[in-house]
Order: structure tokens, then C-alpha cells, then sequence
């Protein structure tokens, strides 16, 4: 089945502990971003990635990272976090840059206490 | 001021009821149109896309865009218990990269 795959799918953390959420799709998609979905705000594009090692900053990149050393794999990371960056995220991918259709994972929803 | 703004409801309308979701937007680049639907804890899914001015049907949705007004409509007729969710409208400008700015999202509740 054609999908986009994010672990974990609820997080609860403290404070400053460095945490990574892993996102993975199986269709061979060339683009890939991370947004954040919070209430009022609508979702915010976070990070996106045109291919394998390269990767840009979307409109919130402040307190994230990501990397893209595989085709498949475009995983955000958090090395400090803190209680402004509780929010539900996605991942989401498509074919190419230039294609409209976005194909979003289901969730995860982060807790920083 | 939002580069698209979106009623966040909610909107509870009953079995039958034809419903209307809509978006203004103030970027004229703005060239592409989609609303995504989002189930409760699940991530949005791409139900319509239109390019230009007019309307577009598939089955009991129409979405309508008029560029002269930069507005965007989405109509569910005969709208089923199955269409509660939250839709989200969504545009990308004309540049060759696809950078989608999305409404905040209007959630939608059908009373059997």
C-alpha cells in the first residue's frame, strides 16, 4: 500500500531532551516537507526537501532540523525542545516539486512539558 | 493579515443540507486551488483541485474559484454523516516550486 508512515504517533517528552520523529514513504516521492498543525494557525510548513541532500527552511524552521540522506526517509529532529513546540505535525510527500497533490502521514502528536 | 483566510466554525448543519466552505486569499500569484479534507486524528487528504476560474464538479462536490474576487468556494450537496470532518482550502502560486499555503480549516459536523 502506497503510504507515508511517521513513529511516534503521540509524544509526551520533557524539556531540552533531543527527540526525533521519524517519517518514511514507500512511493519513490522525490519532495518532502514536515508542517505543524496548531489551532488558529492552520498547518505551517516547517522544512521540505527537493531530493537527497537538500533540504531548505519552510516558514516556522526555528528549533528543528531534518536530513535527507535516503530517497524514503526525511526524519525532523528536535535537539532541544521546549513547550511553544507542542503541536500535531505532519509529513508529507509528492511525486515532485511541481506537482500539487500532497500525500500527508498521519500524525504526531507532541507533548513538550 | 493571513495570505488566506478560512472561517474555523464550526459548522453543524443536518443530513441533507447543502453545505458551502469558503476561502479568500490576498496573493494574486496564487494559481492553484485545493481543498483537503481531514478526518479526526488523521492527516489531510486531497479532495478537489481546480487551475482556473469556474467550476469544477465530482459527484456531490463543486468547487468554484473566482480569481476576480480571490475566492474559493467548496459546495457538498445532499452532505452524508460521512463529510463531518475539517477542510482545509489550500494554494500554490505560480513559481516552479510548489509552495502551498493552506487556510486554518473550517470543521464541518453533519447531524443525522
Amino acid at each position: 500500500e502506497a503510504q507515508v508512515t511517521q513513529n511516534p504517533r503521540y509524544l509526551i517528552t520533557v524539556t531540552g531532551k533531543k527527540l526525533t520523529v521519524t517519517c518514511s514513504q514507500n512511493m519513490n516521492h522525490e519532495y518532502m516537507s514536515w508542517y505543524r498543525q496548531d489551532p488558529g494557525l492552520g498547518l505551517r510548513q516547517i522544512y521540505y526537501s527537493m531530493n537527497v541532500e537538500a533540504t531548505d527552511k519552510g516558514d516556522v524552521p526555528e528549533g528543528y532540523k531534518v536530513s535527507r540522506k535516503e530517497k524514503r526517509n526525511f526524519p525532523l529532529i528536535l535537539e532541544s525542545p521546549s513547550p511553544n513546540q507542542t503541536s500535531l505535525y505532519f509529513c508529507a510527500s509528492t511525486p515532485s516539486p511541481s506537482h500539487y497533490e500532497q500525500y500527508f502521514g498521519p500524525g504526531t502528536r507532541l507533548t513538550v512539558t | 493579515q493571513k495570505e488566506v483566510e478560512q472561517d474555523p466554525g464550526p459548522l453543524s448543519v443536518p443530513e441533507g443540507a447543502i453545505v458551502s466552505l469558503n476561502c479568500t486569499y490576498s496573493n494574486s500569484a496564487f494559481q492553484y486551488f485545493m481543498w483537503y479534507r481531514q478526518y479526526s486524528r488523521k492527516g489531510p487528504e486531497l479532495l478537489m483541485y481546480t487551475y482556473s476560474s469556474g467550476n469544477k464538479e465530482d459527484g456531490r462536490f463543486t468547487a468554484q474559484v473566482d480569481k476576480s474576487s480571490k475566492y474559493i468556494s467548496l459546495f457538498i450537496r445532499d452532505s452524508q454523516p460521512s463529510d463531518s470532518a475539517t477542510y482545509l482550502c489550500a494554494m500554490i502560486n505560480s513559481g516552479g516550486y510548489q509552495k502551498v499555503t493552506f487556510g486554518t480549516g473550517t470543521k464541518l459536523q453533519v447531524i443525522p
